[in-house]
């Protein structure tokens, strides 16, 4: 059964602040993304990486970076965040990038940037 | 630029009837498409998939139809149960191309009505 963990379910910080989210795959899945979920807006990825110290930009870039160290470890920085990043994040795994595999999404986290 | 559309923010349904979920694209070059679910507080979960190379797949009371002239996809569940009360979200991708990403739509929340 794939798990997709994330760090924190609820997050609250303040404008400025570094904010790091975490999450973690256990099914060996080389690719891992970040996505945030807006209302009207649906899923926009931030982030993606096919392979440990790889990344690539998605669409929304912005403001955010990423770690990815251990092949089972990806992790989203803000580094200094703002209220526009109050948001849901949802971090997935899946075998490749495109639609032939499917991604399995974490729990998500609900970040709120006062 | 939504290259992924979903036209309705919400439709409701009354239990036991069909419920339909349409979403259209713009990019011809997508070849693979998928429907996710989401309930609240959880993560999206894959729902069902089409090849660009058929125009129909079918799972228990889930079925996509593919009309690529319109550039068109529609979810039917049929029937529906209470159960299938979430957000669905569809997403495309150019599968054939290594390390394509998903595009996903803006979501449409579906209710049951009992």
């Amino acid at each position: 059964d794939v798990k997709v963990t994330q760090s924190s379910r609820y997050l609250v910080k303040r404008t400025g602040e570094k904010v790091f989210l975490e999450c973690v795959q256990d099914m060996d899945h080389e690719n891992m993304f970040w996505y945030r979920q807006d209302p009207g807006l649906g899923l926009r990825l931030i982030y993606f990486s096919y392979d440990v110290k790889m990344k690539e930009k998605g669409d929304i870039p912005e403001g955010y970076s990423v770690s990815r160290e251990k092949k089972e470890r990806f992790s989203l920085i803000l580094e200094s965040a703002s209220t526009n990043q109050t948001s849901m994040y949802l971090c997935a795994s899946a075998l490749s990038a495109g639609g032939n595999h499917e991604q399995y999404f974490g729990p998500g986290t609900r970040l709120t940037v006062t | 630029d939504q290259q992924v559309k979903q036209n309705s923010p919400s439709l409701s349904v009354q239990e036991g009837r069909i419920s339909i979920l349409n979403c259209d694209y713009t990019n011809s070059m997508f070849d693979y498409f998928l429907w996710y679910k989401k309930y609240p507080a959880e993560g999206p979960t894959f729902l069902i998939s089409i090849s660009s190379i058929k125009d129909k797949n079918e799972d228990g009371r889930f079925t996509v139809f593919l009309n690529k002239s319109a550039k068109h996809l529609s979810l039917h569940i049929v029937p529906s149960q209470p159960g299938d009360s979430a957000v669905y979200f569809c997403a495309a991708s150019r599968s054939n191309f290594g390390n394509e990403k998903l595009t996903f739509g803006t979501g449409t929340r579906l209710t049951i009505i009992p």
